[in-house]
């Protein structure tokens, strides 16, 4: 079956720091990956994606690229900022395997302090 | 831009009530899916909609039941709840079922069984 593994947390930075959270993933088909953020309280906002292999996605500062070799599609930012405390899941989506819901990470929860 | 809209976003229940939750999509997307979120845990997929049909079924509890219904808005029937019925519920729609769209999530309902 199709599984997500990512670092679980918390993970603490201080503000401007480099960040990665680890994703790697195994699926029956040809995934596509996205990473998810949840602010306290609310629901998923979607962050970024990519659908095939070698594929960045990018969105405010954020970044991650899809690795078919090594299964992996780990969430970098250059300069993290308090605002980026959240929780974030990396899901992948496995239509082509005949799954509709998106299977989800167990969650890394960011803590960004001033 | 128009968001996934979900109501309630609070439900209160005793032991062995009814519960209806509703979903009403992002304009012109035609696919719903359904999502439970423990405490601290990842979503996990329950049930999906494409075209007023469904169209993938995860880890729902008989229980549950869902349609979708001519103006794509979809509603969770919950019945006999149970303690362990309390999550998050939340709502994702997208345009198709193509695997390269991404999921947009509502605000989400807070469900609590007494």
């Amino acid at each position: 079956g199709n599984s997500v593994t990512q670092m679980e947390g918390p993970v603490t930075l201080s503000e401007e720091a480099f960040l990665t959270i680890n994703c790697t993933y195994t699926a029956t088909g040809y995934p596509s990956l996205f990473w998810y953020v949840q602010y306290p309280g609310e629901g998923l906002q979607l962050l970024l994606k990519a659908t095939k292999a070698d594929d960045k996605g990018s969105n405010k500062g954020f970044e991650a690229t899809y690795r078919k070799e090594t299964t992996s599609f780990h969430l970098e930012k250059g300069s993290v900022q308090v605002s980026d405390s959240a929780v974030y899941f990396c899901a992948l989506s496995d239509l082509g395997g005949g799954a509709d819901g998106l299977t989800f990470g167990k969650g890394t929860h960011l803590i960004i302090q001033p | 831009a128009a968001g996934v809209i979900q109501s309630p976003r609070h439900l209160i229940k005793e032991k062995r009530e009814t519960a209806t939750l509703k979903c009403y999509p992002i304009p012109r997307h035609d696919t719903v899916y359904w999502y439970q979120q423990g405490p601290g845990q990842d979503p996990q997929f329950l049930i999906s909609f494409y075209e007023k049909m469904q169209s993938d079924k995860g880890s729902i509890p008989d229980r549950f039941s869902a349609q979708q219904f001519s103006d794509y808005h979809s509603e969770l029937n919950m019945s006999s709840l149970e303690l362990g019925d309390s999550a998050l519920y939340f709502c994702a729609s997208s345009l198709g079922r193509d695997y390269s769209q991404a999921q947009y999530f509502g605000p989400g309902t807070r469900l609590t069984v007494l």
